[in-house]
């Protein structure tokens, strides 16, 4: 399967700021995905990346507070804009092969205050 | 859409009993299924994968059992270990979500020595 090497693993933000998120693949795919899971809460789709075009976003989530780039086939990043302390969650990104599923990142631990 | 609940939410046994982890789906239109581990404050680490047209899957101690017509799914831990405290999610693919994973609240569990 997949390795996906993500950072930073957590950080610690101000309020108004931005914090750039990022997701380095082992191989190349088609398509990167990225979560959020709020505290006590299980994963919720921000967004799927795929590389030359827009990124899709979900019901919910728009581009100008969640801008995504996908330069290439093996990389990716996240940005959260002008954050505020309902911001505070785990991000993950995640790719997908037939044959093994879904592998995700460790995860970036964003805290605002 | 589909809607995937967990039960139980929480489970907390002694070390070395063994362990059923009970996932329902709505959508049984789906293309696998995906049971993950998560650690408090980690990512997701994918645990098994059972294709739609498979009963069950087995690694290790974990076996997982597909019924896609009645939209369940179960993990099976044997011997349980203090290692094995974490938070289980089964995520199924496909059905009405269009290829997009749909997690569960996840259940939590708790092995003590």
């Amino acid at each position: 399967s997949a390795v996906i090497s993500q950072k930073p693993s957590r950080d610690i933000c101000q309020r108004g700021t931005s914090l750039t998120i990022q997701c380095q693949v082992d191989s190349q795919v088609t398509m990167m995905f990225w979560y959020r899971q709020q505290p006590g809460q299980s994963l919720t789709l921000i967004a799927t990346a795929n590389q030359g075009s827009e990124a899709t976003y979900e019901s919910g989530f728009v581009i100008d507070k969640f801008p995504i780039s996908r330069p290439n086939l093996t990389f990716s990043t996240l940005t959260v804009s002008n954050m505020s302390p309902e911001d505070s969650s785990i991000y993950l990104c995640s790719v997908r092969r037939d044959r093994y599923g879904y592998t995700f990142g460790s995860g970036t631990r964003l805290t605002v205050v | 859409k589909q809607e995937v609940t967990q039960i139980p939410a929480a489970l907390s046994v002694p070390e070395g009993e063994n362990l059923v982890l009970n996932c329902s789906f709505t959508d049984s239109a789906i293309y696998n299924l995906q049971w993950f581990r998560q650690d408090p404050g980690k990512g997701l680490t994918s645990l098994l994968l059972i294709q739609s047209s498979q009963r069950e899957q087995t690694s290790g101690r974990l076996n997982a059992s597909l019924d896609k017509s009645s939209g369940r799914s179960t993990l099976y831990i044997a011997a349980s270990q203090p290692g094995d405290s974490a938070t289980y999610l089964c995520a199924p693919l496909g059905g009405t979500s269009y290829g997009k994973l749909t997690f569960g609240q996840g259940t939590i569990l708790t092995v003590h020595p």
